[in-house]
């Protein structure tokens, strides 16, 4: 299995602009986790899916901030319009089923800049 | 609310050394725990966890863990260290339904040789 795969790896946009990052879980896997890693917040979870349905989105930081699952097997966090305080390592995340303790597989994570 | 508590921020060793890292929790019940290892440019990979049982739980790449009750602490130990570890370790624990998981601030591990 390739693991998770996100993309694109970097990104670098200007403020204003909009930016999707997506993301593809592993085959099977029924939730789907969006994390954001700062220096100054560490890893946050922003939203996670069970079965492509949303469960908590309490972490997403504010309206600018939409993700979808519109399938099993993709998913997309989109930021519009984006601003430099949003410029962070963001990972995706998929598990086999729901239940709590789960492990979770990683994908490598998109470094997204917003000059 | 549900929280892990990481005190370390860097921590360097020799490499052949053993090494502890630490880990507070807060919750009320027996937590889900986790250690969770990111190497540079990476994502996060399961080290271990644990969830009852046996209050010793092992790892892979000769990781192990211990949970204590009384002191609230889920530390991570290796008897000897590879310079192979040296990378950023994060301890978590579930804080909601179904696999929410939060993260403590991590431990940057540096080895020398």
């Amino acid at each position: 299995d390739a693991g998770v795969i996100q993309s694109p790896r970097h990104e670098v946009t200007e403020m204003g602009q909009e930016v999707t990052l997506r993301c593809k879980p592993i085959s099977g896997h029924n939730s789907l986790f969006w994390y954001r890693q700062t220096m100054m917040r560490g890893l946050e979870l922003l939203i996670y899916f069970n079965n492509n349905v949303p469960i908590d989105d309490s972490g997403m930081p504010e309206d600018r901030f939409s993700a979808k699952m519109p399938n099993a097997s993709f998913s997309t966090l989109k930021i519009q319009p984006s601003e430099p305080r949003d410029s962070a390592v963001y990972f995706c995340a998929s598990s086999p089923g729901g239940g709590a303790g789960e492990k979770l597989f990683f994908g490598s994570g998109t470094q997204l800049s917003v000059l | 609310a549900q929280s892990v508590t990481q005190p370390d921020i860097h921590i360097t060793v020799s490499e052949g050394a053993s090494l502890e890292l630490r880990c507070n929790y807060s919750y009320g019940a027996t937590p889900y725990l986790f250690w969770y290892v990111q190497s540079p440019g990476q994502g996060l990979q399961l080290l271990l966890k644990y969830f009852s049982g046996d209050t010793l739980v092992q790892g892979i790449k000769g990781f192990e863990a211990e949970f204590k009750r009384s002191q609230s602490s889920f530390n991570l130990r290796k008897p000897s260290v590879h310079w192979s570890d040296a990378a950023e370790y994060f301890c978590a624990v579930v804080t909601g339904g179904g696999n929410k998981l939060t993260f403590g601030t991590g431990t940057q591990l540096k080895v020398e040789l």
